[in-house]
C-alpha cells in the first residue's frame, strides 16, 4: 500500500494562477481531508470530506475548491493564487472519525 | 485560546534523557493523536488515545481524561528522536474534526 499520496512536493506559482494539488489514498478510507501548516499556526483545516460526493467546509475554506467523486481521490483547486496561500499543505485520510489518520508527504507551495 | 495547548514549545535534551511533552485540552474528546513531524518532512501519526495508556519502542503516550490532558515521554531520547511532536484532538462538538496544538521542536544533542 502507498499510503496517502500527495503530488507534486514542491510549486512555485505565480499570483493569479490556478493550480490542483492532488491527494489520493489506497486504503479505502472515507474520511479525507487537507490543512495548511503556517509557522506559528499549526495546522488549519481547509476542507473535508466524509465520503464520496461529499464535501464540507472548515476554518480556512476561502480561495480553495475540493471534490470528492471517488473514494480514493480528493483534489484540492486553487482558484486564483495569492501570496497569502504561500504556505505546506498536507493531506490526510482516515477510515472514521475513530480511527488513526494518516498524512501525505506534504507539498510546499509558494506564491509569487 | 486555543482549545489545544501544548508544553513546553521547546525543548533540547542530551542524548539519553528522558523527555516528557504536555498537551491540555479545553473540550470533550473522542480521541487524542500524537503525531511527528521531522525537519521538512511528512506527518506520522505516533498513537490514537481515548483513555489508559499506550506504548510503543522508547516512546509512551498517556491520556487522563477527567483532567483533559495527555503526555508524551520519550525515553532513552536519541539524537533521531528531533522533530516536532504535535497533539490533535477530535470532539464531537467540533463535528469529528481534529483540532491542532501549536506543537513541540524536540532538539536532542549527542
Amino acid at each position: 500500500n502507498a499510503g496517502v499520496t500527495q503530488t507534486p512536493k514542491f510549486q512555485v506559482l505565480k499570483t493569479g494562477q490556478s493550480m490542483t494539488l492532488q491527494c489520493a489514498q489506497d486504503m479505502n478510507h472515507e474520511y479525507m481531508s487537507w490543512y495548511r501548516q503556517d509557522p506559528g499556526m499549526g495546522l488549519r483545516l481547509i476542507h473535508y470530506s466524509v465520503g464520496a460526493g461529499i464535501t464540507d467546509q472548515g476554518e480556512v475554506p476561502n480561495g480553495y475548491n475540493v471534490s470528492r467523486s471517488t473514494t480514493e481521490d480528493f483534489p484540492l483547486r486553487l482558484l486564483s493564487a495569492a501570496p497569502s496561500q504561500t504556505s505546506v499543505y498536507f493531506c490526510a485520510s482516515s477510515y472514521s472519525a475513530y480511527t488513526e489518520a494518516f498524512f501525505g508527504q506534504g507539498t510546499r507551495l509558494t506564491v509569487v | 485560546k486555543n482549545e489545544v495547548e501544548q508544553s513546553p514549545q521547546n525543548l533540547t535534551a542530551q542524548e539519553g534523557e528522558f523527555i516528557t511533552i504536555n498537551c491540555s485540552y479545553s473540550v470533550g474528546i473522542s480521541a487524542l493523536h500524537w503525531l511527528q513531524q521531522h525537519p521538512g518532512g511528512g506527518i506520522v501519526s505516533l498513537f490514537m488515545l481515548s483513555s489508559g495508556k499506550k506504548k510503543h519502542g522508547r516512546l509512551i503516550a498517556t491520556i487522563n481524561i477527567q483532567e483533559k490532558h495527555s503526555s508524551l515521554h520519550i525515553t532513552a531520547s536519541h539524537p533521531r528522536d528531533s522533530a516536532v511532536y504535535i497533539c490533535a484532538v477530535r470532539s464531537r462538538a467540533a463535528g469529528n474534526k481534529l483540532t491542532f496544538g501549536g506543537g513541540t521542536r524536540v532538539l536532542v544533542k549527542p
